[in-house]
């Protein structure tokens, strides 16, 4: 059973657009919400997180949407770069023990 | 900070062959992790330690597959023997307590 559902699998915007990824879960457990940005050839990197305590976090261009009722969360990436071009995970954990990934998001940003 | 360290980077290897992938994580980190990445199955923990001991290892495939954690600088994931449907880029991740994941750049590996 995947505890982290993600849309979309693959996602083309053009560059200054807003790209946004999904994820849904089911435990209500879960109190951390990394998200991580992936290149070919390296290892996942932690970009934002977020705390179910507050709905909405900023950093940069990068920002995440929290809706816990809904058990929701997403990825908004405001003026998108052909430098963004990337795969995406969404991620939860239940006191920082055990992650659990969504299945990624291959974003392409053209010029 | 040199980071999550995994090597080797790329592996190829004979079917029933032993393949040990080695994981040094960031120092002062009391939690690593193993997962393995493939297009059908995204990114999966295979196991994870919290000072050196395993705490859950529910993710591993089969008997084939087993992890040590000699000390807090070193880990190894072993497969004997190994078999085509292992291939796969398997990463390493190390954290400390109430703190995100740290992956290193994974090794490839692929049995033939």
């Amino acid at each position: 059973q995947q505890q982290v559902k993600q849309s979309p699998q693959s996602l083309i915007v053009q560059k200054g657009g807003i790209p946004i990824i999904n994820c849904a879960y089911e435990n209500t457990a879960f109190d951390y919400f990394p998200w991580y940005q992936q290149f070919p050839g390296k290892g996942p990197a932690l970009l934002i997180a977020i705390r179910p305590d507050v709905s909405e976090k900023k950093e940069g261009r990068f920002t995440i949407s929290f809706n816990k009722s809904a058990k929701q969360f997403s990825l908004h990436i405001m003026d998108s770069q052909p430098g963004d071009s990337a795969t995406y995970f969404c991620a939860a954990s239940s006191n920082f023990n055990k992650f659990y990934f969504g299945s990624g998001t291959k974003l392409n940003v053209k010029p | 900070d040199a980071g999550v360290i995994q090597s080797p980077r790329h592996e190829v290897t004979e079917m029933g062959q032993e393949v040990t992938l080695r994981c040094k994580p960031i120092s002062g980190h009391d939690y690593l992790f193993w997962y393995r990445q493939t297009m059908m199955r995204g990114l999966e923990l295979l196991i994870y330690f919290n000072n050196n001991v395993p705490i859950d290892d529910s993710g591993m495939p089969e008997d084939r597959f087993s992890a040590k954690m000699p000390n807090a600088s070193f880990s190894t994931l072993k497969i004997q023997p190994s078999e085509p449907r292992d291939s796969a880029v398997y990463f390493c991740a190390s954290s400390y307590r109430y703190s995100p994941l740290h992956f290193g750049n994974g090794t490839r590996l692929t049995v033939t």
